[in-house]
């Protein structure tokens, strides 16, 4: 199994759409949680950390179910300008510097 | 602006031949780290730094060899003994917590 699960997609959704992805982890020490967002052939970038409370930033929700060990994110209203791969992102307990990356799940946003 | 620079931004080379890619960032971070990203695979890392003149092999360091003189740089370079180099190499850097990375616009290596 590996560590940190995503469903590839790709999720195409029409303009407004609200959409959610999941990702799972198999690690139950794991820690921090984090959600970055990939353009086509571009670096990744932070989206948003996942908080053991949950968090909301605009558009964007993320949530944590440690018991079940998933995190998800949801995109509300969804616009064109959010058509990207979505990397999930886990860090373990007991190395700083090691994060574990999802394989990312594809969105196309379409007209 | 603050920032991770690399270079070049695309990269052919022969078999057999040693590349270097540059990586230099202004932020003042701590920690710099080198991934690979490969079709179809998550990013996988290659070194790590967390302090100038320090450095730790990631999960596939064979064949590669990296450098932290200086606080700002940590450039890689790609030997001869990598088997499939062919890759987009992405360089990060972050603050002592090692939360969020900020990432460079990665450089795409082609071995013919």
């Amino acid at each position: 199994r590996k560590e940190v699960e995503q469903d590839p997609g790709p999720f195409n959704v029409p303009e407004g759409a609200t959409v959610a992805f999941n990702c799972t982890y198999s690690n139950s020490a794991s820690q921090s949680f984090f959600w970055y967002r990939q353009d086509c052939r571009k670096e990744p970038k932070l989206l948003m950390s996942v908080y053991s409370s949950g968090n909301e930033d605009g558009r964007f929700t993320a949530q944590l179910n440690r018991a079940s060990q998933y995190i998800s994110l949801l995109i509300r209203d969804s616009k064109l300008s959010d058509s990207a791969t979505y990397l999930c992102v886990v860090k373990n307990a007991g190395n700083n510097r090691k994060l574990i990356w999802g394989l990312g799940t594809s969105l196309a946003v379409n007209p | 602006d603050g920032g991770i620079t690399q270079s070049p931004k695309y990269l052919f080379r022969k078999e057999g031949q040693n590349v270097t890619l540059s990586c230099e960032q202004n932020l003042n971070h701590d920690a710099m780290y080198w991934y690979r990203q490969d079709p179809g695979q998550g990013l996988r890392l290659i070194y790590y730094s967390q302090i100038v003149n320090d450095f730790q092999k990631g999960d596939i360091a064979e064949g590669y060899s990296v450098s932290r003189e200086k606080k700002e740089s940590f450039p890689l370079t790609v030997t001869s003994a990598q088997k499939n180099p062919t890759a987009f190499y992405l360089c990060a850097s972050s603050t002592g917590d090692g939360g969020e990375l900020f990432f460079g616009e990665g450089s795409r290596l082609t071995v013919l």
